[in-house]
């Protein structure tokens, strides 16, 4: 696509549920990254693939937090038994590699709130 | 652990003013990127830096990258409203890991 697409790019979620975030990457792009973003605050790194697979997990904030991507291409970020906490903005970012000078390319983002 | 610590978090200045942000980390990066996140949307690349003592200008911000790679500094000239923005640095380590700072939260007024 011409760009990294994510959805919903709102959800409202109740305290408990289980949610699933989707990111569509640019079309080619190797690498695909997930970041939360609290308001006002900078992009706290969850977890990172290259191609299917994901070198660095150290991000995920707990054993209820899940992401996998297929075929290279789409990603789900899920979260299990959400809690008020979880509430934030979930952004994808999308690259051709993960190069030092690498661009990373970002979608507009999921804003999650969890009542 | 390579973190990035921006300074100020916050600025809020008059158009026309001057100011700048910093980048600092106790590592030393192979390269630097600043990103501009505007409300609602995700962030955009702005520049990268690879060399030491490197300057880039971009129209009216001008960046630099500190002689020992360990810093990096955002100026701007004659702030203009449109400059309002998160202003974040980010590096991506030898695993691939693309990290960020906490950003600089640049409010320009008219």
């Amino acid at each position: 696509g011409a760009g990294v697409s994510q959805s919903p790019s709102n959800k409202v979620t109740e305290k408990g549920k289980d949610v699933e975030l989707r990111c569509d990457p640019i079309s080619g792009h190797t690498a695909l990254y997930w970041y939360r973003q609290s308001l006002g605050q900078g992009l706290e790194f969850l977890i990172y693939f290259q191609g299917n697979s994901a070198p660095d997990k150290s991000g995920l904030p707990s054993d209820r937090f899940s992401a996998e991507r297929t075929g290279g291409s789409v990603s789900t970020l899920t979260i299990q038994r959400t809690q008020q906490e979880d509430s934030a903005v979930y952004l994808c970012a999308s690259s051709l590699g993960t190069g030092l000078n690498t661009e990373a390319f970002f979608g507009q983002g999921t804003r999650l709130t969890v009542v | 652990t390579q973190l990035l610590e921006q300074s100020p978090q916050f600025l809020s200045i008059q158009e026309g003013e001057n100011l700048t942000v910093y980048c600092n980390s106790s590592s030393v990066f192979s390269s630097l990127q600043w990103y501009r996140q505007e409300p609602g949307e995700g962030p955009v690349l702005l520049v990268t830096v690879v060399t030491g003592g490197e300057v880039k200008k971009l129209k009216r911000l001008t960046f630099q990258f500190g002689d020992a790679r360990k810093d990096s500094s955002l100026h701007i000239t004659a702030a203009q409203p449109g400059d309002t923005g998160l202003y974040l640095c980010g590096t991506n380590n030898q695993g691939g890991k693309l990290i960020f700072g906490q950003g600089t939260e640049l409010s320009v007024k008219p």
